[in-house]
């Protein structure tokens, strides 16, 4: 069955610090997408980024950066210069077609708080 | 474009009651999920609808039912509630069709309910 795993349930810095998310998933399947969602206060999730399983090449956009690496089964967050803006809950989550369709597979979700 | 819209914010009702909660999804989306959210954790999977008929349910009892219309808004009910099922219910949406089908899923605002 798959799993998301994310063990850090509660991340506190100072801004303009770099912080990193962690996420570990588990599949049997080759082919499954993987995302990280962002939920402020207000609720809605806030798509960040999707990635798929055949696209190892990390990403980056803006302060954001995301680490795949199939070999550990992860795929880490970071923020660079973190923000008090920042601060929400952050959930990674896994689209297993072959064994689950097209649901979402949440984490358990890291809070991040970002102080001035 | 509005996006993903949500019906009613909050809710409140008593065990034993049913209750039925609205989404609308963003426009040029053909395909709705909902999720159930338990305070402190992650998003559950409770079932997607795709032309009228769900194509794909999640481990919730038959008290849980929903609907699609023409119009490819949703609604989720539930019967019989009880303490346990207070939570944040999300609705989300995306399209199902093009070669890339497993896009990012939008969020909603996600409606509150509880029930005392």
């Amino acid at each position: 069955a798959q799993k998301v795993t994310q063990a850090q349930t509660e991340i506190s810095v100072v801004e303009k610090e770099d912080v990193t998310l962690d996420c570990v998933y588990e599949t049997r399947d080759t082919t499954y997408y993987l995302f990280w969602y962002k939920q402020p206060p207000s609720g809605e999730l806030v798509f960040l980024i999707r990635r798929n399983s055949f696209d190892e090449q990390n990403e980056i956009s803006g302060r954001y950066s995301w680490n795949f690496q199939k070999s550990t089964s992860s795929f880490n967050f970071t923020i660079t210069a973190s923000q008090v803006v920042d601060s929400a809950v952050y959930f990674c989550a896994l689209i297993d077609p072959y064994n689950a369709g097209n649901m979402l597979t949440f984490g358990g979700g890291t809070r991040l708080m970002v102080k001035p | 474009d509005a996006g993903v819209t949500q019906s009613p914010t909050h809710l409140i009702k008593t065990r034993g009651q049913q209750v039925t909660l609205r989404c609308s999804p963003k426009s040029g989306h053909d395909t709705v999920s909902w999720y159930q959210q338990a305070l402190g954790q992650g998003p559950q999977f409770i079932f997607q609808y795709y032309e009228e008929e769900e194509r794909q349910r999640g481990n919730f009892p038959d008290r849980f039912s929903g609907h699609q219309f023409p119009n490819y808004s949703s609604e989720l009910n539930v019967n019989a509630l009880l303490l346990g099922d207070s939570a944040l219910y999300l609705c989300a949406s995306s399209f199902a069709g093009g070669p890339e089908s497993y896009n990012e899923q939008f969020f909603g605002p996600g409606t509150r309910l509880t029930v005392l």
